[in-house]
């Protein structure tokens, strides 16, 4: 109950294209979805986050669409560059008010951007 | 302003000897969470700890791991006679004192063990 999965393990798409990744959880304590973009070598930095309250937000290229019935939440990347290629982690974590904020990632998807 | 701070960077160990791993979050942050990372896997979480506590220590294995984070001066993440099982990429986070934002964590360079 404390899983969340994530798809596709890795993913191509050329420059310009729109790359989505996908994430699926089960426990409905959760209420923060945070991405976060890794580079090798370097820690995870924060990308974009949202709560329940919204279905949708969107911060530049990135646009994170969340359906709390299916409990699942994407991450879309439009116009991708070959900069974007990274490493990509969904993560959840249930509400402060319940004590412990311990992030639960994803298994991550290596996106490579095609030139 | 200051990211979270990690150091070494890299470590190295023999079989049996011990690991210290320093974390000082960012400024203004009092939480501080410690994340384990094996290669081509996802972070798992380890240990939360705000200043001179424990919060949730679900994460940690039984033995050999230990956190702090002492009222002056950086967390601590120590692993005694660490094992080739242990060689990993470790992260620490901060994240700011309570609210809705206490969700965000902002994540440190990581230190890097390698048991040999």
């Amino acid at each position: 109950q404390q899983q969340v999965k994530q798809s596709p393990q890795s993913l191509i798409v050329q420059k310009g294209g729109i790359s989505i990744i996908n994430c699926a959880y089960e426990n409905t304590a959760f209420d923060y979805f945070p991405w976060y973009q890794q580079f090798p070598g370097k820690g995870p930095a924060l990308l974009i986050a949202i709560r329940p309250d919204v279905s949708e937000k969107k911060e530049g290229r990135f646009t994170i669409s969340f359906n709390k019935s299916a409990k699942q939440f994407s991450l879309h990347i439009m116009d991708s560059q070959p900069g974007d290629s990274a490493t990509y982690f969904c993560a959840a974590s249930p509400s402060p008010i319940q004590g412990a904020q311990k992030l639960v990632f994803g298994q991550g998807t290596r996106l490579t951007i095609n030139p | 302003n200051a990211g979270v701070m990690q150091n070494p960077r890299h470590l190295v160990r023999r079989r049996g000897q011990e690991a210290r791993l320093r974390c000082s979050p960012m400024k203004g942050h009092s939480h501080v969470y410690w994340y384990r990372q094996l290669p081509e896997e996802g972070l798992k979480f380890m240990v939360y700890l705000q200043k001179e506590n424990i919060i949730d220590e679900s994460g940690m294995p039984k033995e050999r791991f230990s956190a702090e984070f002492p009222k002056e001066g950086p967390s601590i993440l120590r692993i005694q006679q660490v094992v080739r099982g242990d060689s990993a990429a470790y992260f620490c986070a901060s994240s700011p004192p309570g609210g809705a934002a206490g969700n965000e964590q902002f994540f440190g360079p990581g230190t890097r063990l390698t048991v040999l």
